[in-house]
């Protein structure tokens, strides 16, 4: 069964930094591009960073470029996503998931979230 | 860059037809992805492709895309059904990546 679980979420204070993280299991990590994808409480899904499965092909939101850098590592199963300068509006759910191929397709498995919340 | 429409809400009967569309320049020429979210859950990847439908995801749903508008039809409705869907497609520029329409919030009355 396929399953990809965030962690690392919690309360941050603007301008400071966060790092999620995400461990999938059930299928080859290294054949898929993995996402990250937000939503803000009460809003809709905005798509936030992606990485193909040879990391030669990485894709970020204008709204988070230059701040957050997604990262995997193959070897551990694991996909990353360091924010660093947060911002209120970056409160939100954060969702991992797996591509369906190795390059960006359309997003097949969700984890169920980390919240992220920046406040003073 | 890539704009998606979709309609806030759409309300329908148990056991009709549910009709959410996505609006967009050209999208019959870009493959068009629907997402299912119930409330406090994760999305779903319902249709694909257009389409296609992953293992598990019920006959009843079904996509269709074509000129500037595509559809997620849901037949035979049940209150199970009830949740926000959304639509997506990769973006056309360079720079543009995964684009949401704003989501659908589907009653069943």
């Amino acid at each position: 069964e396929v399953q990809v679980v965030e962690s690392g979420g919690g309360l941050a204070q603007p301008g400071r930094s966060l790092r999620l993280s995400c461990a999938a299991s059930g299928f080859a990590f290294d054949d898929y591009a993995m996402h990250w994808v937000r939503q803000a409480p009460g809003k809709g899904l905005e798509w936030v960073s992606g990485i193909n499965w040879k990391s030669n092909n990485i894709g970020y939101a204008d709204s988070v470029k230059g701040r957050f850098t997604i990262s995997r590592d193959n070897a551990k199963n694991s996909l990353y996503l360091q924010m660093n300068s947060l911002r209120a509006e970056d409160t939100a759910f954060y969702y991992c998931i797996k591509d369906g191929n190795g390059y960006f397709t359309f997003l097949e498995s969700w984890g169920q979230g980390a919240l992220v919340t920046v406040s003073s | 860059s890539d704009v998606l429409t979709q309609p806030p809400s759409v309300s329908v009967a148990p056991g009709k037809t549910a009709r959410i569309t996505c609006g967009g320049s050209n999208l019959g020429g870009k493959s068009v992805h629907w997402y299912q979210q119930k409330p406090g859950q994760a999305p779903v990847l319902v249709v694909y492709d257009d389409s296609d439908r992953p293992s598990g995801i019920p006959e009843r749903i079904s996509g269709s895309n074509s000129g500037n508008t595509a559809t997620l039809t849901i037949s035979r409705v049940e209150a199970g059904d009830e949740a926000d869907y959304y639509c997506q497609v990769w973006g056309s520029s360079s720079d543009q990546f995964a684009v949401f329409g704003g989501g659908t919030q589907l009653t069943v009355l």
